[in-house]
């Protein structure tokens, strides 16, 4: 079945310095679509970006992230991290063709936390 | 923007007894999901379910879980009856279609069985 990878379990940063959270995947479907989910402290976990598109940069809220089909890859991106990015950062698959349902599958999840 | 409201947000029961996990989804949406977490684990799918059916279901939805929507009401997810194993966080979610549709997740329920 569809699984995603998360490798770092926590990733500390001092703020205004760049970040990368990876997110590799495994899918036997060719049309899947990739998602980061942004999960703040007592609140609901909400979109943050996704793609289908392969090798097109998708932006929000100053993150980005860049679909690799051949590398089955969409990493989290920011230049400048801000206090307020402290979060627990999921990613997650969607395969189309193969549930046509909507199903996600979730990664275990990144802590990101900033240091001042 | 859009809620997905979950009631109680914490909910302690003993070991066999019924639990219900109440849900409010999103008011226009017509697409209803429950996710479960255990601590420290990734949030995995246990059920979807559209115009009064499940239409797809997980390994985790066991047979003594069953979900519903009577009409206008929550959306529940039932445990009956509940084991250890069930002690999780549940999270409900809609979306207004499929395929590639945004979906809105609750705060989640944290069940605890004992």
């Amino acid at each position: 079945g569809d699984s995603v990878t998360q490798k770092e379990g926590l990733v500390t940063l001092t703020e205004g310095l760049p970040v990368m959270l990876n997110c590799t995947y495994q899918t036997i479907y060719s049309n899947a679509f990739l998602f980061w989910y942004v999960h703040y402290l007592n609140e609901s976990p909400r979109l943050l970006l996704k793609s289908s598109t392969d090798n097109k940069r998708t932006e929000h809220q100053g993150f980005h992230a860049t679909l690799h089909k051949s590398s089955s890859s969409f990493h989290l991106q920011k230049s400048s991290a801000q206090l307020s990015d402290s979060a627990l950062y999921y990613c997650a698959l969607s395969d189309q063709e193969g549930t046509g349902s909507n199903r996600l599958t979730f990664g275990k999840g990144t802590k990101f936390s900033l240091i001042p | 923007g859009p809620k997905v409201l979950q009631i109680p947000s914490h909910q302690i029961i003993d070991m066999g007894q019924m639990v219900t996990l109440n849900c409010d989804p999103v008011s226009n949406h017509l697409y209803f999901y429950w996710y479960k977490q255990i601590l420290g684990q990734q949030m995995e799918f246990l059920v979807n379910f559209y115009n009064g059916k499940v239409m797809e279901k997980s390994k985790l939805f066991k047979d003594q879980f069953s979900v519903e929507r009577p009409d206008g009401s929550y959306f529940t997810l039932k445990i009956q009856p509940t084991a250890l194993e069930d002690s999780a966080v549940y999270f409900c979610a809609s979306s207004s279609g499929q395929s590639n549709t945004e979906v809105f997740f609750g705060k989640g329920t944290r069940l605890t069985v004992v």
